[in-house]
């Protein structure tokens, strides 16, 4: 069975930098294909892709946050760690991990999902 | 960066009825190369998270019902609900992964019982 769980702070300041740890199990990110991503959710509105790393440790991020996100992945530890610096009360959102399943032919779609966490900026 | 745009914002349908939601691409997100439509669909039930229904636009992922059904090509895309139950209920969404990455999502459309 595969599962994903997200972890961090619930609560930001504004200017902080954003740490979240993707705590996954049932595969591995060393097999071929396998990729885990990053999406975030502001309350009642719609997801955003924010980034992804690949089996091979490639890393793709979102075009307009590309300067403020850093993702890395802990094989060992079944562990993928995104960092988002200079937080802003618009970055407000739940923050979901998921599995690529596989990239094969460019196929990236997600699942499973974890369960999200909510991070809240405000000073 | 491609953008999705989805209709209606919202609906409601009864029970048993057919829902039908769309999907449009601002480009093409067939690859020529393999004749596929590189679009996913997902249906997130609130407080989930969302859950995949459909990838390659038409091919359903395992243990989803067969009443949801995906279709269309190139730019204009349908994800239809041939007989809405009540655990249906959700935000519908979306995905476009043409482009690699970035990929893109949908605005959402609810469905709702009338």
């Amino acid at each position: 069975q595969v599962t994903l769980r997200e972890s961090g702070p619930a609560l930001v300041k504004p200017t902080q930098t954003l740490t979240l740890t993707c705590t996954f199990s049932g595969f591995s990110l060393s097999t071929s294909g396998m990729c885990v991503s990053w999406i975030r959710q502001p309350p009642g509105k719609a997801l955003e892709w924010l980034a992804l790393i690949d089996w091979d440790d490639d890393k793709y991020y979102s075009t307009s946050l590309k300067t403020r996100l850093t993702i890395s992945k802990d094989t060992s530890k079944n562990q993928v760690v995104l960092t988002m610096t200079n937080m802003d009360p618009v970055d407000t959102a739940t923050y979901y991990c998921a599995r690529v399943p596989s990239m094969v032919q460019g196929g990236i779609w997600f699942d499973p999902w974890g369960q999200g966490t909510l991070v809240t900026v405000s000073s | 960066d491609i953008v999705m745009t989805q209709s209606p914002d919202s609906l409601a349908v009864s029970l048993g009825e057919r829902a039908t939601i769309n999907c449009k691409s601002s480009q093409s997100v067939l690859y020529s190369s393999n004749n596929k439509n590189y679009l996913a669909w997902y249906q997130q039930k609130p407080g989930q998270p969302p859950k995949l229904l459909i990838y390659w636009a038409s091919t359903r992922e395992s243990g989803v019902p067969d009443r949801f059904s995906g279709s269309g090509s190139g730019t204009d895309f349908t994800l239809t609900i041939s007989s809405l139950q009540a655990e249906d209920v959700a935000v519908y969404y979306c995905q476009q992964y043409y482009s690699t990455l970035p990929c893109t999502f949908g605005p959402g459309t609810k469905v709702d019982i009338k």
